[in-house]
């Protein structure tokens, strides 16, 4: 299957801070992209769908000042949380869509802890 | 009514037997269906796929389709204490839609 790269796995961070993550298709290009994020023993929350060359659709409740979202290449899309607080702290997902069937290879996580 | 729904689970079944993971959606137009495994702590990880009606098999897994009933699901056979994770139904229409998932434990 398709390889997607993410990147850091684990930050932890002074509230206050903003913090990247970086999500890579390695060996296909992505145009779309999708942030998730997971609490504790709950299912996936899609955030956002990262478009190549546009801006990001968020989802309803998502702060998209909060969350920003860029898509810059066909292999690249970063999420960027700013001023993280504490409640900020979670497990964020990223994944890029296979073509043409859909199935989604997700990231390796990153595991975001603000203090 | 949830667009994907599971079984709630936890389920639990002892090493060997067979694992019943079931799903249900709601949109008659959705063509594609993928079964995740997720272990503690990790992200998620693609296990099957299935996009037309019967079953299909690879290895230890069965993954049934029936569009009418709107209904797929994941069978395990000879369960091991690995399988143990929470299993992710998906369904595609247009995103990406996963359900709640089901935790799953083989004892040994």
């Amino acid at each position: 299957g398709a390889v997607v790269s993410q990147h850091p796995s684990r930050v932890i961070c002074k509230s206050g801070t903003s913090v990247k993550i970086e999500c890579r298709s390695l060996d296909f290009q992505a145009t779309t992209m999708f942030w998730y994020r997971q609490f504790p023993k709950k299912s996936l929350m899609l955030m956002a769908t990262s478009n190549e060359g546009s801006k990001a659709t968020y989802e309803q409740g998502v702060e998209k000042d909060k969350f920003l979202i860029n898509h810059a290449s066909l292999t690249l899309s970063t999420l960027t949380v700013t001023s993280a607080h504490p409640e900020d702290s979670s497990f964020y997902i990223c994944s890029a869509s296979g073509w043409p069937t859909g199935e989604l290879f997700f990231g390796e996580g990153s595991r975001l802890t603000v203090l | 009514q949830k667009e994907v729904e599971q079984n709630s689970g936890p389920l639990s079944v002892p090493e060997g037997a067979i694992a019943s993971l079931n799903c249900t959606y709601s949109d008659r137009g959705s063509q594609s269906f993928f079964w995740y495994r997720q272990y503690s702590g990790k992200s998620p990880e693609l296990i099957m796929s299935i996009y037309s009606n019967g079953d299909k098999e690879d290895g230890r897994f069965t993954a049934q389709l029936n569009k009418a009933s709107q209904y797929v699901s994941l069978l395990i056979r000879d369960s091991q204490p690995s399988d143990s994770a929470t299993y992710l139904c998906a369904v595609i229409v247009g995103k990406s839609t996963f359900g709640d998932g089901t935790t799953l434990t083989v004892k040994p």
